[in-house]
This record gives C-alpha cells, sequence and structure tokens, in this order.
C-alpha cells in the first residue's frame, strides 16, 4: 500500500500570511497532483507536476515536485479567505488503460479574514 | 459540458437497512471511480472501473458492498448492510484513459452524504 503523508493536518491563519503545505511518500510516482475540495463540493484539480523538480505557478499558488518524485509541496501567498479549503495531494499511477490515484488524507486550510 | 452527477445528495438510513447510490460520468470518459470520504480526511478508493470491467477493488468490503457500471456508462453502489462506520461522503469521479496526451484528472461529483444511525 502505498501511503502519502501530508502535513499538517490543520491549519489556520490570518489573512496576508504565508503558508506551505508538504505532501511525502515513500513511492515513486509518474505523477502528482493537488486538488482542492471544498464543504458540500467534491474535490477540484488544481494543478499536475510530472517532472522532477518541477515547479508550477497558479497565481498565489506555487507547487514544487520533489527531485527525487516521492514529495511535492504548495506554498501560498497572502493567504485570502477565499483560499479556505482542504487541500488533497494525489499520487498518480497509469497501467490497464486508466489512472490510479492514492490520496493523502489533506491539510484542512482556514484563512481568517 | 454537464459534470458527474451523483443521487441521492443526502441519505439517512439505520443500521442493518440497504442503500444505493447512483453515478452518472461525463460522457466520454473510459474511468469511473467510487471513493469514500470519511469527515475530515481524504478519499479512500472503493472500486475502479475501466468501461464496464472492475481495475481496482481491493478495498472494498465486499461482505456489504457492491458495485456495477451498466454498459460501461452509469454506476450504482449498494451497501447491504449498513454499518455504523460506514457513515460517510461517497464521491464517484470519471476520467478519461490513458490514450492520447492524459494527465490523469479526475472529475468527481458532489457526493451522496451517508448516516448511519
Amino acid at each position: 500500500t502505498q501511503l502519502l503523508e501530508q502535513s499538517p493536518q490543520f491549519l489556520s491563519i490570518q489573512e496576508g500570511e504565508n503558508l506551505t503545505v508538504y505532501c511525502n511518500s515513500s513511492s515513486v510516482f509518474s505523477s502528482l497532483q493537488w486538488y482542492r475540495q471544498e464543504p458540500g463540493e467534491g474535490p477540484v484539480l488544481l494543478v499536475t507536476v510530472v517532472t522532477g523538480g518541477e515547479v508550477k505557478k497558479l497565481k498565489r499558488l506555487t507547487f514544487q515536485f520533489g527531485d527525487a518524485r516521492k514529495d511535492s509541496s504548495l506554498h501560498i501567498t497572502a493567504a485570502q479567505p477565499g483560499d479556505t479549503g482542504l487541500y488533497l495531494c494525489a499520487g498518480v499511477r497509469s497501467g490497464a488503460g486508466s489512472y490510479q490515484l492514492t490520496f493523502g488524507k489533506g491539510t484542512k486550510l482556514s484563512v481568517i479574514p | 459540458e454537464a459534470g458527474v452527477a451523483q443521487s441521492p445528495r443526502y441519505k439517512i438510513i439505520e443500521k442493518r437497512q440497504s442503500v444505493a447510490f447512483w453515478c452518472n460520468p461525463i460522457s466520454g470518459h473510459a474511468t469511473l471511480y467510487w471513493y469514500q470520504q470519511i469527515l475530515g480526511q481524504g478519499p479512500k478508493l472503493l472500486i475502479q472501473f475501466q468501461n464496464n470491467g472492475v481495475v481496482d477493488d481491493s478495498q472494498l468490503p465486499k461482505d456489504r458492498f457492491s458495485a456495477e457500471r451498466l454498459k460501461g456508462v452509469d454506476s450504482t453502489l449498494k451497501i447491504q448492510p449498513a454499518k455504523l462506520e460506514d457513515s460517510a461522503v461517497y464521491l464517484c469521479a470519471s476520467s478519461f484513459g490513458t490514450s492520447g496526451r492524459r494527465t490523469g484528472e479526475l472529475f468527481f461529483g458532489e457526493g451522496s452524504r451517508l448516516t448511519v444511525l
């Protein structure tokens, strides 16, 4: 069983602060995805990182894939209340014509105005 | 483009009763997933279909859970009999297969929240 460990599990910060969320695994994945989930809704994809060392930016969000493709981080600059939600990382493998995703337990972020 | 449709949104039952959830994936998506999400945790895969065949059901409690994908499109997930620990949100997701330059993005429905009393 491949496990993805996310930290911290909970994070409560003031609007305007910066934060980093981590996702670590002992296994190598072909790619890694980050999703955000809001209450009462399903997760929505934020980004897919594929290459070791890759860095992707999405407005105030910066995603990094570790060189060994086992870990990733999500950094949010100047957090806003709209960033509140559950952030999930997912390791991706492919086979038998489909993708297999393993999710971490998530980081619940609360941004206080 | 219509998203993944799930029903019912909410269901409350007593333990030992049965319940069924329905999912209609995005048109053209070959892969369909059922995940169980306990409050505040990440989704746990129950079963994955590729067209109408099962790819992975290793974490499906087969003594009480069953799932089928009718004609490779719609899917139903059934629990019989339900236990208290089955209280969770059941998420359905779909994706394209691996042909072509795909990223493996999953598109999720809003989920079906089950409460077992």
